[in-house]
């Protein structure tokens, strides 16, 4: 079946714009992760979606990161007013998660996103 | 705080040279330990969990292992195919009762033909 996509797969963009990012799950999976790669870091966990309960946005370094889910579809995660330290490879994950932390992650592509 | 160190950074082998990974973590109360693999301009692709210290898992020439304090990934006659970052992570509470993927590095696996 179809794995988890992402778009665009390259994002480059000035200092200050707004950037969106799209992520489709695998059908099913009722759990949705963002991560952040960054040159010579670890995948850095961002946000997490489960159904319709209110996200864990515990991860997201600042207010200018937000993202929405719409049931258990599609996500998008918004980078406001860019700084150069925001590029990286963003990374969406999708899993069935029965609420135990055993159930495995499938990662789409990513996103590289370049800030000049 | 809970942390997971994988070793070596990166790690060079003739095709054929058999040697291993490892992944250390500090964790109260695992409930798994995932090792992928990731390709350059690609996400992580999963190969393993493992739950309890003392399983063992295979996946052609990977073979996964977990004791209390870390787990090894050894690769066994390796081929160029195989050369790739090897991330190890493992799921951490993270309030509300979710649970995140906390990983570690990686070892950036080259084999040399």
């Amino acid at each position: 079946g179809a794995g988890v996509s992402q778009s665009p797969s390259n994002k480059v963009t000035e200092k200050g714009k707004d950037v969106e990012l799209r992520c489709d799950p695998i059908s099913g999976h009722t759990a949705l992760y963002w991560y952040r790669q960054s040159l010579g870091q670890g995948l850095e966990f961002l946000i997490y979606f489960q159904g319709n309960s209110a996200p864990d946005k515990s991860g997201l370094p600042s207010d200018r990161f937000s993202a929405e889910r719409t049931g258990e579809s599609v996500s998008t995660l918004t980078i406001q007013r860019t700084q150069q330290e925001d590029s990286a490879v963003y990374l969406c994950a999708s899993s069935l998660d029965r609420g135990l932390g055993t159930d495995t992650q499938y990662f789409g592509p990513g996103t590289r996103l370049t800030v000049l | 705080e809970d942390q997971v160190t994988q070793s070596p950074e990166a790690l060079r082998l003739q095709e054929g040279e058999s040697s291993s990974l490892n992944c250390s973590y500090t964790v109260s109360g695992l409930r798994g330990l995932f090792w992928y693999r990731q390709d350059p301009g690609k996400g992580p692709e999963f190969l393993f969990t493992l739950y309890s210290a003392g399983e063992e898992k295979e996946k052609e020439r990977l073979k996964a292992t977990l004791t209390k304090k870390e787990s090894f990934l050894h690769i066994t006659a390796p081929k160029p195919e195989d050369s790739a970052t090897y991330l190890c992570a493992v799921p951490r509470a993270s309030g509300a009762g979710s649970y995140q993927l906390t990983f570690g590095k990686g070892t950036k696996l080259s084999v040399i033909p």
